[in-house]
């Protein structure tokens, strides 16, 4: 069975501080999808990465990282010099092949809260 | 560029009343459409997907029911509404293999 861990629930920091969340994923799959999504309090969801199960070379893109190991199941998302507007509840999720990323399995969540 | 159009933005419902929730999208042909629902607890849960007009696929047994009338339109429905069916209902496409799904704005259900 496929399953998402998003084990922080809460995280609260002080703007610029860096802030990692972190992702444990189980499948059987040997190809597979993963994905960071941010939901702002509107609460629509807004996609951030996907990344296959062949490529584990970490993404930047701008202030957010990526660091995906193979080896520990982990796909964690890393803010770096975090600001107010990084207030979120930040998914991680998970899709096997077939489906490419439209079935996706998702974490709980983790609430970030960054404070001026 | 691809826009998902889903109303209303909130809904307040008694028990025992039908629901039709109504996901339109824009700027893509013969998409995957997809409805998820976030309970209280923040995890998504997929509902339905269709893969084109006509074909639904149901992912977990429920009280609610989905149709795709047209190529762009998705439509959740519900003939007697319970109070667990409260929750935020997200509409999703995804709109070729290359591509990550994309989400509504999304309905907040209340049943009362």
């Amino acid at each position: 069975a496929q399953k998402v861990t998003q084990a922080q629930t809460e995280i609260s920091v002080v703007e610029k501080e860096d802030v990692t969340l972190d992702c444990v994923y189980e499948t059987r799959d040997t190809t597979y999808y993963l994905f960071w999504y941010k939901q702002p309090p509107s609460g629509e969801l807004v996609f951030l990465i996907r990344r296959n199960s062949f490529d584990e070379q970490n993404e930047i893109s701008g202030r957010y990282s990526w660091n995906f190991q193979k080896s520990t199941s982990s796909f964690n998302f890393t803010i770096t010099a975090s600001q107010v507007v990084d207030s979120a509840v930040y998914f991680c999720a998970l899709s096997g092949v077939p489906n490419q990323g439209g079935k996706l399995i998702f974490g709980q969540g983790t609430e970030l809260s960054v404070k001026p | 560029s691809q826009t998902i159009h889903q109303w209303p933005a909130t809904l307040v419902q008694p028990v025992g009343s039908p629901l039709s929730l109504e996901c339109t999208v824009e700027g893509t042909s013969n998409p995957n459409l997809y409805w998820y629902r976030q309970a209280a607890g923040r995890g998504l849960q997929l509902l339905f997907y269709s893969v084109g007009i006509g074909q639904i696929s149901s992912e977990v047994p429920q009280n609610l029911s989905a149709s795709r009338p047209q190529d762009r339109q998705f439509i959740l429905s519900s003939k007697k509404l319970l109070l667990s069916d409260s929750g935020f209902y997200l509409c999703a496409l995804k709109g070729g293999s290359n591509s990550p799904l994309h989400f509504g704005n999304g309905t907040r259900l209340t049943v009362t």
